[in-house]
This record gives structure tokens, C-alpha cells and sequence, in this order.
């Protein structure tokens, strides 16, 4: 079985700022990847990075970067210089090679506030 | 465009009165899914395919039905709906081949509210 777990129900940073969101996950499969999804309040969902546990190197998406840390099991995503468009609910998830390519297992999620 | 559509976007309906949520891709993919996302718990799959025909359940199936009839629509039934399952829906779907990359592209939502 897959966990993901995000500590952190609500976050606040101001406008410009960085900010990381935390994601811990716990997996028996040998390969899995995980992701980050935002969802700002139009209810969407907004993929936005990418991680496989065999990748070398933290992925980045613009402004977006994942800290990998494999051995900790955790994957946080780092927004750097923070829009107020940034203000939405994130995921973090993952899908594991065992546990069937179809399916996304979530956590809780984070709800980012940024102010001017 | 690639787009997962969903139908309705919104809906109101009474405690036992049978429902269809609509889902559709245009993108030829295998996997499609259903999950419901509720306040402090994230989303959870409902039910999932693998392709024609092939269905199984997901964490939270009580309450549910699907069919995939088709490669591009997998519609999520609600034969007797109840005040918990009031909640917003999502379906998605994703290329096969064992790759934990397949993105999955997500509809835009369904808002039920069971009274």
C-alpha cells in the first residue's frame, strides 16, 4: 500500500518569497514516481511536476522545483518567488510500479496563501 | 485539444434519485478513473479501467457503478445517491505501458450535492 502524507494544512507567504510544501510518502514498490498538483479555487486540477525515484536529479519546472530526498522518503515542492496566482489547494501523489499504472494516491493537501 | 470533459459540471439532486456523471477523452487513452475529493482527505479513487470492458474497484467503490462500453466514455453511476456522497468528482485518464511518468489528465470537475 501506498501513503502520502502533507503536514501542513495551510501555508503563508508573501509575494516574492519562496516557499516549500511538504510531502512525505511510504512505498514497497522499486519504482514509483510521484507528482504535484495544484488546484486553485476554479477547482481544476493543474499538473505541474515530475519525479521518478530513479531520476538523479531534482526535477524543475520554472519556477517550480522538487527536493528529492529518497532516502528520507520525502519530496517537497519549492515555489521560489511567489505569484499572488499562486494562492490555490496543492497535491502531492505518487503511482508506484505495483500498484497499477491507473492510479493516483493522494494526500491530504496543502492550502497556500499568498498575500501582497 | 486533448481534454478529459465531464457532464454536468454542477449538479442538485435528492437523496435516491438515480444519476449519471458523463466522462469523455478524446486522447485514445487505456486507463481511465473516477475520484471523489472531500475536504481534509485529499482525493480517493472510486473505480478505475484498464480498457474496454475491464473495471475494478478503487479505495472508496460503496455507492458506485461504471461501465467502459467504449474507449473514450467512462461514466460513473450513482443508482440510489445518498447526502455523503456530496462531493466533487473527478475523472481521469492516462496512457498504458509501465511507466510511473503517464500523466493523467484530469476533467474539470463534477460538483454533486445530494439533499
Amino acid at each position: 500500500a501506498q501513503k502520502i502524507t502533507q503536514t501542513q494544512p495551510g501555508m503563508f507567504v508573501q509575494e516574492k518569497e519562496a516557499v516549500t510544501l511538504d510531502c512525505t510518502y511510504d512505498t514497497s514498490d522499486p519504482s514509483y514516481g510521484l507528482f504535484w498538483y495544484k488546484q486553485p479555487s476554479s477547482g481544476e486540477m493543474i499538473f505541474l511536476i515530475y519525479q521518478g525515484s530513479y531520476d538523479q536529479q531534482n526535477a524543475t519546472e520554472g519556477r517550480y522545483s522538487l527536493n528529492f530526498q529518497k532516502a528520507r522518503k520525502s519530496a517537497n515542492l519549492v515555489i521560489s518567488a511567489s505569484q499572488l496566482g499562486d494562492s490555490a489547494m496543492y497535491f502531492c501523489a505518487m503511482r508506484g510500479v505495483n500498484s497499477g499504472y491507473s492510479t493516483l494516491t493522494f494526500g491530504k493537501g496543502t492550502m497556500l496563501l499568498v498575500s501582497p | 485539444e486533448a481534454q478529459v470533459t465531464q457532464n454536468p459540471r454542477y449538479l442538485i439532486t435528492v437523496t435516491g434519485k438515480k444519476l449519471t456523471v458523463t466522462c469523455s477523452q478524446n486522447m485514445n487513452h487505456e486507463y481511465m478513473s473516477w475520484y471523489r475529493q472531500d475536504p481534509g482527505l485529499g482525493l480517493r479513487q472510486i473505480y478505475y479501467s484498464m480498457n474496454v470492458e475491464v473495471t475494478d474497484k478503487g479505495d472508496v467503490p460503496e455507492g458506485y457503478k461504471v461501465s467502459r462500453k467504449e474507449k473514450r466514455n467512462f461514466p460513473l453511476i450513482l443508482e440510489s445517491p445518498s447526502p455523503n456522497q456530496t462531493s466533487l468528482y473527478f475523472c481521469a485518464s492516462t496512457t498504458s505501458g509501465r511507466s510511473t511518468y503517464n500523466e493523467q489528465f484530469f476533467g474539470p470537475g463534477t460538483r454533486l450535492t445530494v439533499l
